[in-house]
This record gives structure tokens, C-alpha cells and sequence, in this order.
């Protein structure tokens, strides 16, 4: 069975400029999640969505972060205009669970300097 | 103020013996608890899951207890391996909206 698929891995930019990532969950996992991680901290929920629909985004930054997950299934998350302080791994999990009572599954990451 | 605290400071442990990392909180009521494991680059991969009625759950060397009452996890890993070297992280769902809150995690290190 094929895992959370991300992309891209690494990613540096000047401040101001903006960035997606991609996320492709494990197939049949109606939710699938955003999270930040900044470097010796534990993850941090940007956006959860249940299906296509946002289940959870207080975290979420939205003067600059903005999500979307299209027929729900893969999902991108886009920042614009990047800031110093954006500079994390931003991971991408999915469950199969429709309540959030199971396990996550995780991808590899997208690691964002911005300089 | 809620929070959930692992410890900071890397754990050295020696190969064979058994690790035993924390995992407290505070002001939070609990659904379950997960455990889940980090290794440098990559992302956390689920290890177990105990539920607020449950004290103890096993997976082969693996062993998480959980006290509601002390508001603390403990996650054990027998004859521990250079390979279980790596980051823990503990995180809690809140009954409410079964919204999982992270712990900054704990590094294990397993020396040969």
C-alpha cells in the first residue's frame, strides 16, 4: 500500500515569495491533515479536512496560509507572502477514520528555509 | 495554561536495557493517548494507541501505561536496540473534539 505522498521535499526562498506543497493521502482516507513542525518542537495543526470540507483551521494563518483539497483527495497548501518565521517542516498525515479516533499516517515532509 | 511536556533533554540509554521516556499534562481531559516514533528527516510513524480507560497496553517490546490521575503516560521499550534510537512523540486527544495536541518529544539515544 502506497504511503502519504509529498512534494516537494526541500524548498528555499527569499521572504515574500510564496510556496505550495502537495500532499496525496493513502487511498480511501477521507481526512487528511496539515500540520507545521518547527524544529525541536512537537507538530502543529494548520487545517484538518474531512473529505473536501475544513473540519479544523483556527491555526491557520489566514492572511498568508490558504489550503484546499479538491474532490477530495490530494491537497495543497500555499503561502503567500512567506515570512522568516515560516521556516519549519510542513507534514502531511491522513486517517482512515471518519471520527479522529485511529492513527495518523504520515509523509516524509516538506522542509521550507526562508531566507 | 494546558501543555503537554516530554522530556527535553536527550535520553542515553544503554543497548539492552529498558528505555522508559514521560509524557505529563496538564488541564486537559483525555480520550487516548498515541505514541509515535521520528526519525531525523522523516515523518512520525504511529506506535500505539491507550484510551483513558485502559492502564497498560503492550506491542512486542513496546509497553505505554497511562494515569489519569497522575495526568502522565509512560512508554517503555524493552532490551532496547541502537536501532529504537530516535525521537518519541507522545500526543493526546481531547475528549471534547478528539483534536490531537503534541508534545515537543523526546531523543533516544540507545548506545551499543
Amino acid at each position: 500500500e502506497a504511503g502519504v505522498a509529498q512534494s516537494p521535499r526541500y524548498k528555499i526562498i527569499e521572504k515574500r515569495q510564496s510556496v505550495a506543497f502537495w500532499c496525496n493521502p493513502i487511498s480511501g482516507h477521507a481526512t487528511l491533515y496539515w500540520y507545521q513542525q518547527i524544529l525541536g518542537q512537537g507538530p502543529k495543526l494548520l487545517i484538518q479536512f474531512q473529505n473536501n470540507g475544513v473540519v479544523d483551521d483556527s491555526q491557520l494563518p489566514k492572511d498568508r496560509f490558504s489550503a484546499e483539497r479538491l474532490k477530495g483527495v490530494d491537497s495543497t497548501l500555499k503561502i503567500q507572502p512567506a515570512k522568516l518565521e515560516d521556516s519549519a517542516v510542513y507534514l502531511c498525515a491522513s486517517s482512515f477514520r471518519t471520527a479522529n479516533t485511529g492513527e495518523l499516517f504520515f509523509g516524509e515532509g516538506s522542509r521550507l528555509t526562508v531566507l | 495554561s494546558q501543555k503537554i511536556e516530554q522530556n527535553s533533554e536527550a535520553l542515553n540509554i544503554q543497548e539492552g536495557k529498558t528505555a522508559t521516556l514521560t509524557c505529563n499534562y496538564t488541564n486537559y481531559s483525555p480520550a487516548y493517548l498515541q505514541w509515535y516514533r521520528q526519525d531525523p528527516g522523516r515523518g512520525p510513524v504511529f506506535l500505539l494507541l491507550i484510551r483513558e480507560n485502559e492502564k497498560e497496553k503492550r506491542k512486542e517490546r513496546l509497553k505505554v501505561t497511562f494515569d489519569t490521575t497522575l495526568k502522565q503516560s509512560l512508554f517503555h521499550i524493552t532490551a532496547s536496540q541502537p536501532a529504537d534510537s530516535a525521537t518519541y512523540l507522545c500526543a493526546l486527544a481531547l475528549d471534547s473534539n478528539y483534536q490531537l495536541i503534541w508534545g515537543a518529544g523526546t531523543k533516544l539515544i540507545i548506545k551499543p
